[in-house]
């Protein structure tokens, strides 16, 4: 299909780890990002992982990329509070010179004491 | 360096009104893009501007239009204003190649 596809709801145990998981269409992508948005706010670069890469690490944020089954996911480790958000998947399409990026519908983290 | 600046942070018009939205990308970044978000459609693609061109168009009607001035800095215009327009708008700004940094948004209102 053409959509980038996640689960809507997350619920989480604070210090727990959460995964949230998206597949994506386009196998020429060569950005998959994910972004973080908070109530009233806009939408905060995460990290990112280039196409070519299988994994990346950033502190309590671990991206894994699966090209061949077109998955990507974000692990947070030991969630806290704040990491309560939106979280959405996207990835770059590209069309010639130009390009746009394709999001999913987002998936709601929530944070259970 | 600053981040993406847009402005106004919040807007409310009456519908038939147009409207116009700023972009101010990061300093070097020549690319912006521009995405509404509503809760019935998630986020959509606009229009991308590279250099003061559009090189890349979402699939709205003809009264969301847009610019990119020489100093990288963009405006969106709504015209003739609906109800279905209350969304956020945002804009991204990146370079080719590069990963694509988001501001805050307009939070349009259409009464």
């Amino acid at each position: 299909g053409e959509d980038v596809e996640q689960s809507l709801f997350l619920s989480v145990r604070e210090g727990d780890s959460s995964v949230i998981n998206c597949t994506y269409t386009d196998s020429s992508s060569t950005y998959l990002y994910w972004y973080k948005q908070e109530p009233g706010a806009g939408l905060q670069l995460l990290t990112y992982i280039f196409s070519n890469m299988d994994m990346k690490q950033d502190q309590r944020l671990t991206v894994l990329l699966n090209k061949k089954d077109k998955h990507l996911s974000l692990r947070i480790a030991d969630t806290q509070t704040g990491d309560s958000a939106i979280y959405f998947c996207a990835e770059t399409r590209r069309y010639s010179s130009a390009s746009k990026i394709i999001f999913g519908s987002g998936t709601r983290l929530s944070i259970r004491p | 360096k600053a981040g993406v600046t847009q402005t106004p942070r919040y807007l409310i018009k009456t519908r038939g009104q147009q409207v116009t939205l700023s972009c101010s990308p990061i300093s070097g970044h020549r690319s912006v893009s521009w995405y509404q978000q509503t809760p019935g459609q998630g986020l959509q693609f606009l229009f991308e501007y590279f250099s003061e061109t559009q090189r890349n168009k979402g699939n709205f009607p003809g009264r969301f239009s847009g610019r990119q001035f020489s100093n990288s800095r963009s405006e969106m215009n709504v015209s003739t204003l609906e109800l279905g327009d209350s969304a956020l708008y945002l804009c991204a700004s990146k370079e080719p190649n590069t990963e694509a940094f988001f501001g805050q948004g307009t939070r349009l209102t259409v009464v």
